[in-house]
């Protein structure tokens, strides 16, 4: 099977613009979850999304949405992006999201905000 | 509510030493716990997982980690360090039942590995 896919792999973007980023989960899989890392603050859970439905949401702005495609497929989107939004920003799959079920990890996409 | 401490963030061995990386964990509920690995410019890749059954869990890699519940600690452990270890460990709980089954993440330990 192949693994998790994440488009674009390195972003830079300008303090203000906007962001979207692309997440192909594996085949099969139905949870989709974003996670930031960074440095500093380690690994920040963004949301999930089951179903096209977002299942749960982490401590994060506004400015960060997401969105389920039928296929499974995720997308999430920064607005107005900051300085700090800089980070690597992974996308993870799970078969059902259960809590026994392990996540596999994207590659990340590596934005750069200047 | 759970939460996931990982003492020392750096560990430095030599090649073919005991690699020893520390995690323990809160939870009000019986939990999951596993550990992810993560390489340079890659994501976490799953090293082992406790759910139910035996304690001593056997992952990837040899390496292996052992769910002691009188001490709320899941340490990782590897006999012979090898120099493709190094790289960023993670471990992570979730819970069994009730309260969210998002992964709860430690900071990670960086693992050095000497020549």
């Amino acid at each position: 099977k192949a693994g998790v896919t994440q488009t674009p792999r390195y972003l830079i973007k300008t303090r203000g613009q906007q962001v979207t980023l692309s997440c192909s989960p594996i085949s099969g899989h139905r949870s989709v979850s974003w996670y930031q890392q960074t440095p500093g603050q380690g690994l920040q859970f963004l949301f999930e999304y089951f179903s096209e439905t977002q299942r749960n949401k982490g401590n994060f702005p506004g400015r960060f949405s997401g969105r389920q495609f039928s296929n499974s497929r995720s997308e999430m989107n920064v607005s107005t992006l900051e300085l700090g939004d800089s980070a690597l920003y992974l996308c993870a799959s799970s078969l059902t999201g259960q809590s026994s079920y392990e996540q596999y990890f994207g590659p990340g996409t590596r934005l750069t905000v200047t | 509510a759970q939460s996931v401490t990982q003492l020392g963030s750096h560990v430095s061995v030599s090649e073919g030493a005991l690699v020893l990386l520390r995690c323990n964990y809160s939870s009000s509920v019986p939990p999951y716990l596993f550990w992810y690995v993560q390489y340079p410019n890659q994501g976490l890749q799953l090293l082992l997982k406790y759910t139910t059954g035996a304690t001593l869990v056997k992952g990837i890699n040899g390496f292996e980690a052992e769910f002691k519940k009188s001490e709320t600690s899941f340490h990782l452990t590897k006999p012979s360090a090898h120099m493709s270890d190094a790289a960023e460990y993670f471990c992570a709980v979730t819970l069994a039942s009730g309260g969210s089954y998002i992964p709860t993440f430690g900071r990670g330990t960086s693992l050095i590995v000497h020549p």
